[in-house]
């Protein structure tokens, strides 16, 4: 198993442009998110799924969309980036909620928006 | 909402000496509690966690936690620092009734001194 890939591994943006981040585990995740990360701001939570066609807002979604139409992927879009937005970004999944389930972490993307 | 506090964002440790990171959390129920490790540009890593039972929890790389309901606490320890711990580590609390979403601390990045 690949486990949760994430591509690219960089990407410099300017101002107003668009782009999708990808994630995608080979390991059945029914749940699957996105976190970003900030020197000392830990990770916060962007947005979430608990299965295919069905997402839902974390901590700090503004800024980003995501769908689920598989079970295995789950796209970050970007509409229209911000110098805001430069961070790390990581996937995470895992099996179902309403247990606990270890999530597994994709090696992340740094985005730079000039 | 749940909450984690990790203080003191840097923490240097000589070889060979004890490791102790902190971590005091809020949660209105009994949380799950989880340790992560953050080795330089990769994914995180779980070290371990607590969920039920036993409150002195072992993880990989000779790591532990012990679960203090009293304090609110879930501090880690390891006996004697290796250089290769040298990492960021991130404490993060998840309330087991709900989605399985995750808050972390803004963690501890360890350096080790020969």
């Amino acid at each position: 198993n690949a486990g949760v890939t994430q591509t690219p591994k960089f990407q410099v943006l300017k101002t107003g442009q668009s782009m999708t981040l990808q994630c995608a585990q080979d390991m059945n995740h029914e749940y699957m998110s996105w976190y970003r990360q900030d020197p000392g701001m830990g990770l916060r939570l962007i947005h979430y799924s608990v299965g295919a066609g069905i997402t839902d807002q974390g901590e700090v979604p503004n800024g980003y969309n995501v769908s689920r139409s598989t079970t295995e992927d789950f796209p970050l879009r970007l509409l229209s980036a911000a110098p805001s937005q430069t961070s790390v970004y990581f996937c995470a999944s895992s099996y179902s909620t309403g247990r606990l389930y270890e999530q597994y972490f994709g090696p992340g993307t740094r985005l730079t928006v000039t | 909402a749940q909450s984690v506090t990790q203080l003191g964002s840097h923490v240097s440790v000589s070889e060979g000496a004890l490791v102790l990171l902190r971590c005091n959390y809020s949660s209105s129920v009994p949380p799950y509690l989880f340790w992560y490790v953050q080795y330089p540009n990769q994914g995180l890593q779980l070290l371990l966690k607590y969920t039920t039972g036993a409150t002195l929890v072992k993880g990989i790389n000779g790591f532990e936690a012990e679960f203090k309901k009293s304090e609110a606490s879930f501090h880690l320890t390891k006996p004697s620092a290796h250089m290769s711990d040298a990492a960021e580590y991130f404490c993060a609390v998840s309330d087991p009734g709900g989605n399985n979403r995750l808050a972390f601390g803004k963690g501890n990045q360890v350096v080790v001194i020969p």
